[in-house]
């Protein structure tokens, strides 16, 4: 039974277009959305978040936006550059400091 | 500023044999995680340790087991390990009151055989 949900296990876009990646949900007592890199032999690193109060947030070239009606969050990377290929995990919290609920990854290849 | 170290990187048990890993959170942080990333799959929660108590616990059996010591750092002890428990084993450390902010460490991938 999985809660938080990425079904595309990989994406593929050329460098200099936009990346979107998308993740849904089931729970709606989520209160917290994130976005995690992860590289080979690394841990995941924190990419952005958004609260469940707002629609969008954006940093730099990184913008997640969230429908809460559909349950539905994407992460719009624009331009996408060889370096973030990487993969890429939705996360969603309860409330400050429970446990992350991660979806499956999504592999983001971007190719030169 | 460290970050989350983990120790060791990578370990090779055998069937029922017991494991101990280990985990120094991020300066400043006083509440840490474990997660258990199967291949193929995301991160999932095992449990969280503050103030040197279980806090929360995931849905894993009584096998895998934890300890937080005074100074913040903390073990993930598995016995009786089986087939399936191999996977990456990742530390995540945070500062407590209701914190958005988890730092993960880079992981220790077990390997049973």
């Amino acid at each position: 039974d999985q809660q938080v949900k990425q079904n595309s296990p990989s994406l593929s876009v050329q460098e200099g277009r936009i990346s979107i990646l998308n993740c849904d949900y089931t729970n709606s007592m989520f209160d917290y959305f994130l976005w995690y890199k992860k590289y080979p032999a690394e841990g995941p690193t924190f990419l952005i978040s958004i609260s469940s109060i707002k629609d969008k947030n954006e940093d730099g070239r990184f913008t997640v936006f969230l429908n809460k009606s559909a349950k539905h969050l994407s992460l719009h990377i624009v331009p996408s550059q060889p370096g973030d290929s990487a993969v890429y995990f939705c996360a969603a919290m309860y409330s400050g400091n429970t446990p992350l609920v991660f979806g499956k990854g999504t592999r983001l290849s971007v190719i030169a | 500023d460290a970050g989350v170290t983990q120790s060791p990187t990578h370990l090779i048990k055998t069937r029922g044999q017991q494991v101990t890993l280990r985990c120094s959170p991020k300066s400043g942080h006083d509440t840490v995680s474990w997660y258990q990333q199967a291949l193929g799959q995301g991160p999932q929660f095992i449990f969280q340790y503050y103030e040197e108590e279980e806090r929360q616990r995931g849905n894993f059996p009584d096998r895998f087991s934890g300890h937080q010591f005074p100074n913040y750092s903390s073990e993930l002890n598995v016995n009786a390990l089986l087939l399936g428990d191999s996977a990456l084993y990742l530390c995540a450390s945070s500062p407590g009151g209701g914190s958005y902010g988890y730092t993960f460490g880079s992981g220790t991938r077990l390997t049973v055989v």
